[in-house]
């Protein structure tokens, strides 16, 4: 069984660029979720996506957005970046029913 | 507006005593409540939950208590070792938003 893995490790980006992150849910889950973690703070939940549908969202703007696909991979992308954008970016997957989430190693995004 | 609050930004324990980490919440309306564990480098890894109409979940060295009308848990390990000195998140799921909401994180650091 495969855990939840993210592409790429570290990524650094320019003001005004655009970014896609990639996740591949762990095997038997049909959620996905995405946080943004801050330097010495918890993570923050960006949304949640099941049946490739959005599912739940957290307080981020609309430039924040995100797919599931078919086989229960995800993209989040992030339009017209902002230095305070610059965050560890953590995928997590899960099922519908269970509160547990099961999260990637993370995205390391630099915005300079 | 923080719904989760760990207080304590660090513990320090000797190895083989217990470590009691301390979590509380403003939002009645958490279903669950769960310890997630993380390392340096890698993403938070899922320890133990509890739901919200139980008042003790136990799991090997692992013992979280609920105290609801508190809207406060608490997180014991015992007995405490090396490989336990990491950053423990508390976090609440809302089965309204499917959310978890994360704390600012407690590090741990077990001494020898």
């Amino acid at each position: 069984e495969t855990g939840v893995t993210q592409s790429p490790t570290h990524l650094i980006k320019t003001r005004g660029q655009q970014v896609t992150l990639r996740c591949s849910s762990q095997s038997g889950h049909n959620t996905v979720s995405w946080y943004q973690q801050a330097l010495g703070q918890g993570p923050q939940f960006i949304f949640q996506y099941y049946r490739e549908e959005e599912n739940g969202r957290g307080n981020f703007p609309p430039r924040f957005s995100g797919l599931q696909f078919p086989n229960y991979s995800s993209e989040l992308n992030v339009n017209a970046l902002e230095l305070d954008d610059s965050a560890l970016y953590l995928c997590a997957s899960g099922t519908g029913t269970r509160p547990e989430q099961y999260f990637g190693p993370g995205t390391r995004l630099t915005v300079t | 507006d923080q719904q989760v609050k760990q207080n304590s930004p660090s513990l320090s324990v000797q190895e083989g005593r217990i470590s009691i980490l301390n979590c509380d919440y403003t939002n009645s309306m958490f279903d669950y409540f769960l310890w997630y564990k993380k390392y340096p480098a890698e993403g938070p890894t899922f320890l133990i939950s509890i739901s919200s109409i139980k008042d003790k979940n136990e799991d090997g060295r692992f013992t979280v208590f609920l105290n609801k009308s508190a809207k406060h848990l608490s997180l014991h390990i015992v007995p405490s070792q090396p490989g336990d000195s990491a950053v423990y998140f508390c976090a609440a799921y809302s089965s309204n938003d499917y959310k978890l909401s994360f704390g600012a994180g407690t590090t741990v650091t077990v001494r020898a």
